[in-house]
């Protein structure tokens, strides 16, 4: 059973600093990984995808990387800022199983102090 | 931009009242889902459907039932409400299955509390 795992639980940053936020999954069959963003009492907002035959994927300040074979992504945040405060989640699809459905870590919880 | 949107922010109900959590999708998205997050627990698959009247049975479908009468909409059904189902409540859609490259896009959420 695919198991999803996000360390650290809580990360507290200065203004300013570029980060490393991790995801790792026991099962390597994936279609897909994908990173979220979700402020307080809100639903979740879908950062990068990336496929499982990609390496890696950019979006403004954030980079996506994937290493299938190790069960890994990491996810980088360039020159952070206040606004980034948030948690972070991965999700990983697999192949077979339900059909499209996602599994989720716990995730990460950002702090960007000014 | 897709558009995934939940009937109610916030909705109060009562033990063994029967409950229904709309959600609406704009994008023609052949996949709908319903999930419950808890703190602790992370977010949770209870149903999703793959298409008008087709239903799947996620990780917890337990008290939960789900209906698909038209593309656009998926409703999840709490058939007699219980404390243990105080939760917030998340909707999404993607493309289908096929296109394995096509994100899930989610509502904002009901934040649903039985007392």
């Amino acid at each position: 059973k695919q198991e999803v795992t996000q360390i650290p639980a809580a990360l507290s940053v200065p203004e300013g600093e570029n980060l490393v936020l991790n995801c790792s999954f026991t099962d390597s069959a994936i279609y897909n990984l994908q990173w979220f963003r979700q402020d307080p009492g809100k639903g979740l907002t879908s950062l990068l995808l990336i496929q499982s035959s990609q390496r890696e994927q950019t979006s403004g300040r954030l980079n996506a990387s994937l290493d299938k074979s190790s069960g890994r992504s990491t996810l980088y945040i360039a020159a952070s800022q206040p606004g980034d405060s948030a948690t972070y989640l991965c999700a990983v699809r697999n192949y077979g199983g339900s059909q499209g459905n996602l599994i989720f870590g716990k995730g990460t919880k950002l702090s960007v102090k000014p | 931009d897709v558009k995934v949107t939940q009937s109610s922010r916030y909705l109060v109900k009562r033990t063994g009242e029967k409950v229904f959590l709309e959600c609406v999708q704009d994008m023609d998205h052949e996949n709908m889902f319903w999930y419950r997050q808890d703190p602790g627990l992370g977010l949770r698959l209870i149903y999703f459907s793959y298409d008008v009247k087709m239903k799947e049975k996620g990780d917890i479908p337990e008290g939960y039932s789900v209906s698909r009468e038209k593309k656009e909409r998926f409703s999840l059904i709490l058939e007699s409400a219980s404390t243990n189902q105080t939760s917030m409540y998340l909707c999404a859609s993607s493309l289908y299955q096929g296109a394995s490259n096509q994100p899930q896009h989610f509502g904002d959420g009901t934040r649903l509390s039985i007392l």
